[in-house]
């Protein structure tokens, strides 16, 4: 199975609350999980990713988590901003990410001042 | 670092009409490139990816082709354009195994 599943389809969170997201996958070859940012009219921007080695990686405001048993992965999004607003996708591939990425649908997230 | 160029921004076209949009990329030799069409409130789906001068691989059967004419120009065509291939075209490149793809901004298709 190639799908990677996103959740929510959108989310609407405070000012310096914590953003969510989740996906999930089915493929065990999948080594490689960016998470990506889109502003209207931009392409997507590489904003943080993980190897099946580790079970987190923080970078900032922005945390992976990685769970390799349930094959799933969440972004953290800590102390929200206004400026977070985007649509952030979750993608996964094999081969270190130079092969084919397999993206979630996206989720639109909102940040209220 | 690389850039990735993408030109026009959006363009408008007639049914049938043919088609060219083309990616440049700076900053790297020999990268690995991609195309992507992105739906409205939709993910982003593979339409093309080369590793290297005239080698193309197809990912979904569509009335569009691609090639690579020069190690960092890669380009998108179709002889004559389909309603259902208005989108958000994205060309995306990695500068060799086990490296992030990174990409452009996009050219805005609409068929009319």
């Amino acid at each position: 199975q190639q799908q990677v599943k996103q959740s929510p389809q959108s989310l609407i969170v405070q000012k310096g609350g914590i953003s969510i997201i989740n996906c999930a996958y089915e493929n065990t070859a999948f080594d490689y999980f960016p998470w990506y940012q889109q502003f209207p009219g931009k392409g997507p921007a590489l904003l943080i990713a993980i190897r099946p080695d580790v079970s987190e990686k923080k970078e900032g405001r922005f945390t992976i988590s990685f769970n390799k048993s349930a094959k799933q992965f969440s972004l953290h999004i800590m102390d929200s901003q206004p400026g977070d607003s985007a649509t952030y996708f979750c993608a996964a591939s094999n081969q270190g990410g130079s092969e084919k990425l397999v993206f979630g649908k996206g989720t639109k997230l909102t940040v209220n001042p | 670092s690389q850039t990735i160029h993408q030109w026009p921004a959006t363009l408008v076209q007639p049914v049938g009409s043919p088609l060219s949009l083309e990616c440049t990329v700076e900053g790297t030799s020999n990268p690995n490139l991609y195309w992507y069409r992105q739906a409205a409130g939709r993910g982003l789906q593979l339409l093309f990816y080369s590793v290297g001068i005239g080698q193309i691989s197809s990912e979904v059967p569509q009335n569009l082709s691609a090639s690579r004419p020069q190690d960092r120009q890669f380009i998108l065509s179709s002889k004559k354009l389909l309603l259902s291939d208005s989108g958000f075209y994205l060309c995306a490149s990695a500068t060799g195994n086990n490296q992030p793809q990174h990409f452009g901004d996009g050219t805005r298709l609409s068929i009319l």
